[in-house]
């Protein structure tokens, strides 16, 4: 089966500098996701984005978060200046039509340390 | 964030016999229901789905039940082998401009034991 795949499997930071996440979702989806599970927490939505523009956010997704697909292949995720509240599993997704009830392919996740 | 609750942490059952999770949502503006399970050092994977207007749903060995009137859906899987065990989400979407967007449970970690 098709795979999300996520790099790097592990980041960690300083508070303050700027990380990128990087997935390469599957190749004929259209929608995109960023997730994030903090320890002990939920998994919570963070960002959605289709043809280029963002799609829904949530309140996590500050000025501080910014996606971006800079080519055919690669979606990214940036936070601008790390807190300590940042670290966490992030999690890539991508799906085909972006309708509710369509599964989402999950990648194995990026876990930030901020420190 | 209280949507979508799964208020046991933790399910442990003998091979071969039924693991029931469960999942109580508040918001009853939810139109569609999912399932995913989570092993160690892997993203979620979708396992099944119910939308609002059903009450069951079945694939293979896992079925769904969703009873609106309670606002609560539960996870079926008969027999459980002990490649079932996993964390558990359940997942809660709205129709319409959702995009993706998923409401999770906290999630239940089910122990199969041979």
């Amino acid at each position: 089966e098709p795979e999300v795949t996520q790099t790097p499997s592990h980041q960690v930071t300083q508070m303050g500098q700027e990380v990128i996440l990087r997935c390469v979702p599957i190749s004929n989806h259209l929608y995109f996701y960023w997730y994030r599970q903090i320890l002990g927490q939920k998994v919570e939505f963070l960002v959605s984005f289709y043809n280029n523009e963002i799609s829904e956010k949530s309140e996590i997704f500050d000025d501080q978060f910014s996606v971006e697909r800079p080519d055919g292949s690669n979606f990214t995720l940036k936070i601008r200046s790390t807190k300590l509240e940042d670290s966490a599993m992030y999690f890539c997704a991508s799906s085909v039509m972006g309708l509710a009830n369509e599964k989402l392919f999950f990648g194995s996740g990026t876990q930030l340390s901020v420190l | 964030d209280q949507q979508v609750k799964q208020n046991s942490p933790s399910l442990s059952v003998q091979e071969g016999r039924i693991s029931i999770l469960n999942c109580d949502y508040t918001n009853s503006m939810f139109d569609y229901f999912l399932w995913y399970k989570k092993y160690p050092a892997e993203g979620p994977t979708f396992l099944i789905s119910i939308s609002s207007i059903k009450d069951k749903n079945e694939d293979g060995r896992f079925t769904v039940f969703l009873n609106k009137s309670a606002k609560h859906l539960s996870l079926h899987i008969v027999p459980s082998q002990p490649g079932d065990s996993a964390v558990y989400f359940c997942a809660a979407a709205r129709d319409g401009t959702s995009y993706g967007k998923l409401t999770f449970g906290q999630g239940t970690i089910l122990t199969v034991h041979p």
